[in-house]
């Protein structure tokens, strides 16, 4: 079977940095994926790692550990408009892309 | 300039009826899918098709059929409406081998069955 597991929800405050993590049991995995969806809005891509390691894009990077099926999101310096629902996917080799539960994260001013 | 469109944004309707959502995208890209998302936020896989052909069809009642009449285009129509169908359907579309396997998503349709 396929699952991803990570936190339903998480609580920052502006200016703090926070990290969401994401573990998965898939079979044919090819590589994990981060989305971020405003409420009412659609997913929006933000990052992907196929290799281990840590990936960086501006105030956001996400980590990778295939031998620990294992990955994370890392936001720093956070905003109040970071408060979104942050969902880990895994991409299996067919190119099917398999979302987590989703993490809502509040930031506080 | 909208990447990927879907209309309608708001479909209300009644059970056992029959209704159409349509998607188009203009990133040139070669495969779509139709995502669900249910009340809990939960985003699951439907269908995809790459250049007009169907790649994934997950669990999905044969009531859902999709329709790809050319590679920017992909349509979902549901057939005898249930309540249970009520959620946000998303369509989305990504450039086959990608370098990072980006999916572009619609805005979504909320579908409301009364």
């Amino acid at each position: 079977g396929q699952s991803l597991e990570q936190p339903s929800e998480v609580t920052a405050v502006e200016g703090a940095i926070v990290q969401i993590n994401c573990t998965y049991q898939t079979s044919g995995f090819y590589g994990l994926s981060w989305y971020q969806q405003h409420d009412g809005g659609a997913p929006t891509f933000l990052s992907y790692n196929a290799l281990d390691g840590l990936e960086e894009t501006g105030r956001f990077s996400s980590f990778l550990s295939r031998s620990d099926s294992y990955g994370y999101l890392l936001l720093q310096e956070l905003q109040m408009k970071d408060s979104a629902s942050y969902f880990c996917a895994v991409i299996n080799q067919g190119g099917k892309l398999i979302f987590g539960q989703g993490t809502e994260l509040s930031v506080k001013p | 300039d909208t990447a990927v469109s879907q209309t309608p944004k708001y479909l209300v309707t009644q059970m056992g009826n029959d209704k159409s959502i349509k998607c188009e995208q203009n990133l040139g890209h070669d495969t779509m899918y139709w995502y669900k998302q249910d009340s809990k936020k939960f985003l699951k896989i439907m269908f995809s098709y790459n250049n007009k052909e169907l790649i994934i069809n997950e669990t999905v009642p044969n009531r859902f059929s999709p329709k790809s009449p050319d590679k920017a285009h992909l349509n979902l129509h549901i057939n005898s409406l249930e309540l249970g169908d009520s959620a946000v359907y998303f369509c989305a579309s990504s450039q086959e081998r990608g370098l990072n396997n980006e999916q572009f998503f619609g805005p979504g349709t909320r579908l409301t069955v009364l």
